[in-house]
Parts: C-alpha cells; sequence; structure tokens
C-alpha cells in the first residue's frame, strides 16, 4: 500500500497525559501536513512540513503540541498534558512538491487519521 | 475565522435526483480544490479549479469556479447511494501560502 498510512488509529488517554501520533507519507511526497478534525468540521490547518523543515505552525498550536520530521520522511506529532478539549480526529496529509513553490496548488493525500479521545 | 463558507451544511436527496452545494469566499481565490469524505473516513481530493470561469466534469460531477474566482460549485446528477458522505472545499489561506482553508462542509444523506 502506497498511501499515507497513520498510527495509531484510536488513542483513548486520560487527561494530563502525554500522546504521539505517527504519519507515513507517500514516499515521493516531500510536503507533509497535520490537521485536526472534529465533529461537523473541516480539517483544521495544524502545521507543514518541507522535507525535515517545519514551515508553517497554525497560531491554534499551542506549547502543548510538537511536531516533528526528523529524517523529512515520516512525521511525529505528541501532545503534551492533554486536555478534554484536544479529543479529535488528527489527520495527516502528504503531497508532492511539483513545479511551482506554492505549496496550496498540489492535491492532498490524506491518511487515515488517529481519532484522540481524551477521558 | 472560517475563508470559505458552504451552503447548505446538510442536504438530504432522494436517490435519482440531482443537487448542488455551493462554497463562497469573500475573497478572490487563486484556485479552489474539493474533497469528498466518507463517512468514517479521510478526506478524497475530487478536483481542483484554477481559472476564471473554469467548468470541470468527472462523470455525474460537474464543478465550476466562478468568474470573480469568489465561489464555486458542485453539482450532482442522479445521485446515487454512493454519493453520500461530506463534500469539502478548500482554498489557499490568507494566513500562509502553505495551507489550505477547509469549509465545513456539506454532508449529504441518500434517500433509496
Amino acid at each position: 500500500d502506497t498511501g499515507v498510512s497513520q498510527d495509531p488509529r484510536h488513542k483513548i488517554t486520560k487527561r494530563g497525559q502525554n500522546v504521539t501520533f505517527r504519519c507515513d507519507p507517500i514516499s515521493e511526497h516531500n510536503r507533509l501536513y497535520w490537521y485536526r478534525q472534529t465533529l461537523g468540521q473541516g480539517p483544521e490547518f495544524l502545521t507543514y512540513f518541507q522535507n525535515e523543515a517545519q514551515l508553517e505552525k497554525s497560531r491554534l498550536l499551542s506549547d502543548r503540541f510538537s511536531a516533528e520530521r526528523p529524517k523529512g520522511s515520516f512525521s511525529t506529532l505528541e501532545i503534551q498534558r492533554t486536555e478534554q478539549g484536544d479529543s479529535a480526529m488528527y489527520l495527516c496529509a502528504s503531497s508532492s512538491t511539483g513545479t511551482s513553490g506554492r505549496a496550496w496548488m498540489y492535491e492532498q493525500y490524506f491518511g487515515p487519521g488517529t481519532r484522540l479521545t481524551v477521558t | 475565522g472560517q475563508q470559505v463558507m458552504q451552503i447548505p451544511q446538510y442536504q438530504h436527496v432522494q436517490e435519482g435526483e440531482d443537487f448542488t452545494t455551493y462554497c463562497n469566499s469573500s475573497t478572490t481565490l487563486s484556485n479552489i480544490q474539493w474533497y469528498k469524505q466518507r463517512p468514517g473516513g479521510h478526506p478524497v481530493f475530487l478536483i481542483q479549479l484554477v481559472k476564471s470561469g473554469e467548468v470541470k466534469k468527472q462523470k455525474r460531477l460537474t464543478f465550476q469556479f466562478g468568474e470573480a474566482k469568489k465561489n464555486s460549485s458542485l453539482h450532482i446528477t442522479a445521485t446515487q447511494t454512493t454519493d453520500v458522505g461530506t463534500y469539502f472545499c478548500a482554498g489557499p489561506s490568507f494566513y500562509g501560502n502553505n495551507r489550505l482553508a477547509f469549509g465545513k462542509g456539506n454532508q449529504v444523506v441518500v434517500i433509496p
């Protein structure tokens, strides 16, 4: 399967615990995105990597959230001291570079997501 | 705040009928993308529109980009049960060139 994969698919944690999610993008894609989606809403941008560089972060991404893409391949998203408001689906997407520097011009391939429930 | 607004948010469509969903922006968009998310699934890219007034068709789906590049529509003819899901439009965010801003989506339920 050459699609985007995410692990775990589901995570239940207690408030205050730390969680880490992993995303493996399509191998030839150098752009990777993290989104959060809650019920009845569209995906909400969290952060974006081009290769290993984190180029953009949403102002919604509090200090408790950190993302890495150490070798420009897979990425991890860590949430520290989870809160009930963090309960959501966390989606990862990847896209190719193309010939334009404008990342938004390229279709994004989404993974199945990690559903986080904070109790 | 939301950059692209989608109407309606919910639709119940009789199988075999046609329906349209709309996407509106207060600012001019360089391009617009449409995605479909099946219940329990993840968003899947459908199409991208770039040119003013552009119309693209995919079988029973017709996508249109407005002349002013501030609105877009998706029209589906002869609705089938496989059309169930949420349709999202997304445009470049004014917060950054590398991000997409998604609408809230139009959730479509098909009545057999």
